[in-house]
């Protein structure tokens, strides 16, 4: 079965600061992975995906995320943070035998202080 | 258009009413699906739909009942919950129902509290 872990719950950094958000994958076949962010009170939006085409993959509102098959993660980072990129974020695994259901981790909360 | 929307945004409702949510989309998808989140845990899926038919169903009490009336369309009825049910229900949609146009679009969500 595959699974994703995100290390940390919470995740705080200041205004301008570097933002990383870990996340790793349990997979025996290469994976599709995914990035989403849910601000509060709202549903989930797409910020990224990997699909094994290119292993850093650049996503909305300035986020990326590097594919590192040896270490098996798929780490989400912004150089800059911003007040509202305050949200909750989620690392998500799609399987691969039959139909392409998601299985998220348990989630990060990014907060940002000014 | 690339945007799944849900009615009602919130719910409330007695443990003996009956009520539907409503998700619907225009993008052409032929896969949707119901997921379920609690405060502070991520979305469980619940239901998944593949070209209007019922393809998954992920042990889900009978009280939630998904019906697919078309392509565009998605509905969960509900009848007889238990205050556990209260979260925030959540729609997606996806192009195919696997493969590289897999990728899930969600909707806002209906927050649903049981009383």
């Amino acid at each position: 079965a595959q699974s994703v872990t995100q290390l940390g719950s919470h995740v705080s950094v200041s205004e301008g600061a570097l933002v990383l958000l870990r996340c790793n994958y349990s997979s025996s076949v290469p994976p599709y992975l995914f990035w989403y962010v849910q601000y509060p009170n709202q549903g989930l939006q797409l910020l990224l995906k990997y699909t094994s085409a290119a292993t850093l993959v650049k996503g909305i509102n300035g986020f990326e995320a590097e594919f590192k098959k040896s270490e098996t993660s798929f780490h989400l980072t912004k150089p800059s943070a911003h007040m509202s990129d305050a949200a909750e974020y989620f690392c998500a695994v799609r399987t691969n035998s039959g139909y392409s259901t998601l299985t998220f981790g348990k989630g990060t909360m990014l907060l940002v202080s000014p | 258009d690339t945007e799944v929307t849900q009615t009602p945004k919130h719910l409330v409702m007695g443990m003996t009413n009956k009520k539907s949510l409503k998700c619907e989309q225009h993008m052409g998808h032929r896969a949707m699906y119901w997921y379920k989140q609690k405060a502070k845990k991520p979305p469980e899926l619940m239901f998944v739909y593949s070209y209007e038919k019922l393809s998954i169903n992920e042990s889900v009490p009978s009280r939630f009942s998904p019906e697919c009336p078309n392509s565009s369309l998605l509905n969960l009825h509900l009848h007889a919950l238990q205050p556990e049910d209260s979260a925030l229900y959540l729609c997606a949609s996806s192009q195919e129902p696997l493969g590289p146009g897999a990728d899930q679009y969600f909707g806002p969500g209906t927050r649903l509290l049981v009383l």
